[in-house]
């Protein structure tokens, strides 16, 4: 099956810093989701990336779809400590099946005031 | 729109006894998933509907686990007969179409004795 390598798989940080973290797969999709889910809640999109070599930002956050298309990036810029969370990436299209996505297996994110 | 709901946010039971998860998707959207999220697995998907229809199921575990979608704007899970190991947060999502974003709903914490 699919398999999508995601890291790191944690990071401390000072309150400020800037924050990057990638997803690579072994196949290639069409569609990459970026989500945060908080202690307790849901994972909640933030950002959807549909076209290689995409740079989409939302915010302090900057996503890339990889020119392959079997990776992408996260950058969050200037970190606060709301941006504490789990943070998953997910692939979508070509090699599965319809509407399934493939999800990381996520960074933990912690930011120190 | 209020997003997905689900309920109960946390149900605890004893092993052997029935569980049934509810889920209403996001209005308008035609597509619903179930997730499963565990510390050793992560985010695995057990089955999605289109238009109520019972897609792919291919993540569903065992025979003990059923879902059904009577209508647009409502889905249950259900386990019988429940198992420890069953033990688990249940996510349900909704999309608009097959490769428009994933909006997940707050979660199920099950937790069976």
């Amino acid at each position: 099956g699919q398999q999508l390598n995601q890291s790191p798989q944690s990071m401390f940080i000072q309150e400020g810093e800037d924050v990057s973290m990638n997803c690579t797969s072994s196949s290639i999709f069409n569609t990459w989701l970026w989500y945060k889910q908080d202690p307790g809640e849901g994972p909640v999109l933030l950002i959807a990336l549909y076209k290689a070599g995409e740079l989409t930002s939302n915010g302090r956050l900057t996503a890339q779809f990889g020119i392959t298309r079997k990776d992408s990036f996260l950058n969050i810029s200037a970190s606060i400590p709301s941006d504490v969370g789990i943070y998953f990436c997910a692939g979508q299209g070509e090699e599965t099946s319809g509407s399934r996505l493939t999800f990381g297996e996520g960074t933990q994110l912690t930011v120190n005031p | 729109d209020a997003g997905v709901i689900q309920s109960p946010r946390h149900e605890v039971t004893e092993m052997g006894q029935e569980v049934t998860l509810r889920c209403k998707p996001i209005s308008g959207h035609d597509y619903l998933f179930w997730y499963r999220q565990t510390m050793m697995r992560g985010l695995e998907l057990l089955i999605y509907f289109n238009n109520n229809v019972p897609i792919d199921d291919s993540g569903m575990p065992e025979d003990r686990f059923s879902a059904k979608m009577p209508n647009a704007s409502f889905s249950t899970l259900k386990i019988q007969p429940s198992e420890p190991r069953d033990s688990a947060v249940y996510f349900c999502a909704s999309s608009l179409s097959s490769y428009n974003e994933q909006f997940f709903g707050p979660g199920t914490r099950l937790t069976v004795l």
